[in-house]
């Protein structure tokens, strides 16, 4: 079974640049995670999705942040304008169904913004 | 607001100590608790998982303890090898707001060969 996948693996751009990054989850897994992890800290989530419906976005900047996951499958996360405080590993992670305790991550994106 | 605390934040201990990793929660009202690995340029795996009715949790050299009331959690690793060199990271899962897991800042661990 393949895993959770992310690309790219890393990014550098400057900041006020806009970068995206993408997720496809394991195949027949309704619910998706966005999480973001600066160094040092464990990771914060930043929006759920169950299917292509938001289930959590509190904790996403939505000023800067957005994310869509069309048809239910993979998913975007976009910056648009990225800041210096936005440079972290942006990990994605997908469960079979929602309020399943058992979640697959992939490698994630370190991102950096200069 | 639920925090969670791991401490101490890095450890280095030789091959084949045991030892103990800790977790600290500020309110009891949890689902479950999941110690997760971290490993350098890779996502996280679970490990193991406790539900709030239960004590303890193994798997192979691994132990997890849950001490609900007190906030506190424990991951002993017995016989430590240099293939558990990674980052350990606690997570709680609130009963409060929407299903999703509190992560804690993690341990560091190296075990020297």
């Amino acid at each position: 079974e393949a895993g959770v996948a992310q690309s790219p693996r890393y990014k550098i751009i400057e900041k006020r640049q806009s970068v995206a990054f993408w997720c496809n989850p394991i195949s027949g897994h309704a619910t998706l995670y966005w999480y973001q992890q600066i160094l040092g800290q464990g990771p914060k989530l930043l929006i759920q999705f169950q299917n292509n419906g938001v289930v959590d976005d509190s904790q996403l900047p939505k000023d800067r942040f957005s994310a869509e996951r069309l048809k239910g499958v993979d998913s975007t996360l976009k910056i648009q304008p990225a800041k210096l405080e936005d440079s972290a590993v942006y990990l994605c992670a997908s469960s079979l169904k929602f309020r399943q305790d058992t979640q697959y991550f992939g490698p994630g994106t370190r991102l950096t913004v200069l | 607001k639920q925090e969670v605390t791991q401490i101490p934040a890095a450890l280095s201990v030789p091959e084949g100590e045991n030892l103990v990793l800790n977790c600290s929660f500020t309110d009891s009202a949890i689902y479950n608790l999941q110690w997760f690995r971290q490993d350098p340029g890779k996502g996280l795996t679970s490990l193991l998982l406790i539900q709030s009715s239960q004590r303890e949790q193994t798997s192979g050299r691994l132990n997890a303890s849950l001490d609900k009331s007190s906030g506190r959690s424990t991951l002993y690793i017995a016989a430590s090898q240099p293939g558990d060199s990674a980052t350990y990271l606690c997570a709680v899962r609130p009963t409060s707001g929407t299903y999703k897991y509190i992560f804690g800042t993690g341990t560091r661990l190296k075990v020297l060969a």
